[in-house]
């Protein structure tokens, strides 16, 4: 399978306990999201990166998130202190970076996501 | 700041009849706008999207969309629904100019009666 993998799928902590997910893109996609979805809502954006550079961030991310994307390839999403309001959908999206028109540019792919649920 | 009102929490419809899903935009500049489906316990998949050019979209699964400029929309359609189009169907835009960040709506619950 070539698309967007997301681990874990599932993940179930108590309060206050850090979280890391792991997010590994369609291989030559320069581009990876990183959303958090709730029930009865749209994706919401958190965080961008070309390659290894964090270029956007949302101000839902607070300062206990965190992403890295350190060789350009995975990423990672850690949660510091969890809490009950955390938990949702955090769902990884990958694309190819540029404005041309036409072609496959523009569009992403979504992971299956990681549901977290915090106790 | 770009926004997307998607005006219907659920769609009914019968079994070959023609489907609309309503959407509509707001961003400065040019839109890029997506139609995205989710299937339960599934991640989004891409159905369809509009840079430039025809008003009228074609995508995956017999799905196509309408850019309307004017009225600042962007309508799925399909012209006989299936049972098999039972899912939540999220619209979605960028502007033209810095990064990609996309805005969804809340999504519309489209469900397909036999």
């Amino acid at each position: 399978d070539t698309g967007v993998s997301q681990n874990p799928r599932h993940k179930i902590t108590k309060r206050g306990q850090n979280v890391t997910f792991r997010c590994d893109p369609i291989s030559e996609h320069n581009r990876l999201y990183w959303y958090r979805q709730t029930l009865g809502q749209g994706p919401e954006f958190l965080t961008y990166f070309q390659n290894e550079a964090q270029l956007e961030k949302s101000r839902l991310l607070s300062d206990r998130f965190s992403a890295e994307r350190p060789k350009g390839s995975f990423s990672t999403l850690e949660i510091q202190r969890t809490e009950q309001g955390d938990s949702a959908m955090y769902l990884c999206a990958s694309s190819l970076g540029g404005n041309r028109v036409g072609g496959n540019y523009n569009e992403q792919f979504f992971g299956p996501g990681t549901r977290l649920t915090v106790l | 700041a770009q926004s997307v009102a998607q005006p219907e929490d659920q769609v009914n419809v019968a079994e070959g009849n023609p489907l609309t899903v309503k959407c509509t935009y707001s961003v400065s500049g040019n839109p890029y706008l997506f139609w995205y489906v989710q299937y339960p316990n599934r991640g989004l998949q891409f159905l369809l999207k509009y840079i430039t050019g025809d008003n009228l979209v074609k995508g995956s699964y017999g799905f196509e969309a309408e850019f309307n400029k004017s009225q600042t929309s962007f309508h799925l359609k399909k012209p006989s629904a299936l049972v098999s189009d039972s899912a939540l169907y999220f619209c979605a835009v960028r502007g033209n100019s810095g990064y990609s960040t996309l805005t969804f709506g809340k999504g519309t619950m489209l469900l397909v009666s036999p």
